[in-house]
């Protein structure tokens, strides 16, 4: 099983701030990692696939970047809608695992 | 506008069954992979299983794996969970999640979840 590790655990940063999340897998998953969004009360949303890739209706603030084994998701600069909790997950091979995702915080 | 909604959830005791259910709509329901994700409250995302569109593929986390069953009726446009043997360990909410076209095990859509609680 690939275990996704993602730091940091709890980002705190100001609206207009760059946010920068990472995440890391054991072993490679080549692109084959996408990013998600959660606020509270409500689903996950699909923000980034394959490494680099926005979904459909995703700001162009959030980009996606990394392959092998190290990850990186960018706000470029945060709204007040962007403090929510972010999870990795990969699909390079069954089972497929979410990392243990990032908050990210109003400081 | 695609919606998935689940239904299905509720208390059970230790060693019980359930049934879930995601009602879909909004798209051609049989032309994609379909998928439970699963939260423990307080924590983080779990998959646990994927069908695919024909429904002659299924994928199990080892967490449920002989325990749950994954299935879907294309004609009613709906995907089925069928949760045996549960444990205080299952309680979270479910989500059915689409997954995006040609991909199967992205999650492209998702519902808003029911809540399953494995209690005595």
């Amino acid at each position: 099983e690939i275990v996704l590790t993602q730091s940091p655990a709890t980002l705190s940063l100001s609206p207009g701030e760059r946010a920068t999340l990472s995440c890391r897998a054991s072993q490679t998953v080549s692109f084959y990692l996408a990013w998600y969004q959660q606020k509270p009360g409500q689903p996950p949303r699909l923000l980034i696939y394959d490494a680099s890739n926005r979904a459909t209706g995703i700001p162009a603030r959030f980009s996606g970047s990394g392959s092998g084994t190290d990850f990186t998701l960018t706000i470029s600069s945060l709204e007040p809608e962007d403090f929510a909790v972010y999870y990795c997950q990969h699909r390079r091979n069954w089972p497929l695992t979410f990392g243990g995702g990032t908050k990210v915080e109003i400081k | 506008e695609v919606q998935l909604v689940e239904s299905g959830g509720g208390l059970v005791q230790p060693g019980g069954s359930l049934r879930l259910s995601c009602a879909a709509s909004g798209f051609t329901f049989s032309s994609f992979a379909m998928s439970w994700v699963r939260q423990a409250p307080g924590k983080g995302l779990e998959w646990v299983s994927t069908i695919s569109d024909s429904g002659d593929k299924t994928y199990y986390a080892d967490s449920v794996k002989g325990r749950f069953t994954i299935s879907r009726d294309n004609s009613k446009n709906t995907l089925y969970f069928q949760m045996n043997s549960l444990r205080a360990e299952d309680t979270a909410v479910y989500y059915c999640a689409k997954a995006p076209p040609i991909v199967v095990s992205t999650f492209e859509c998702w519902g808003q979840g029911t809540l399953v609680t494995v209690s005595s």
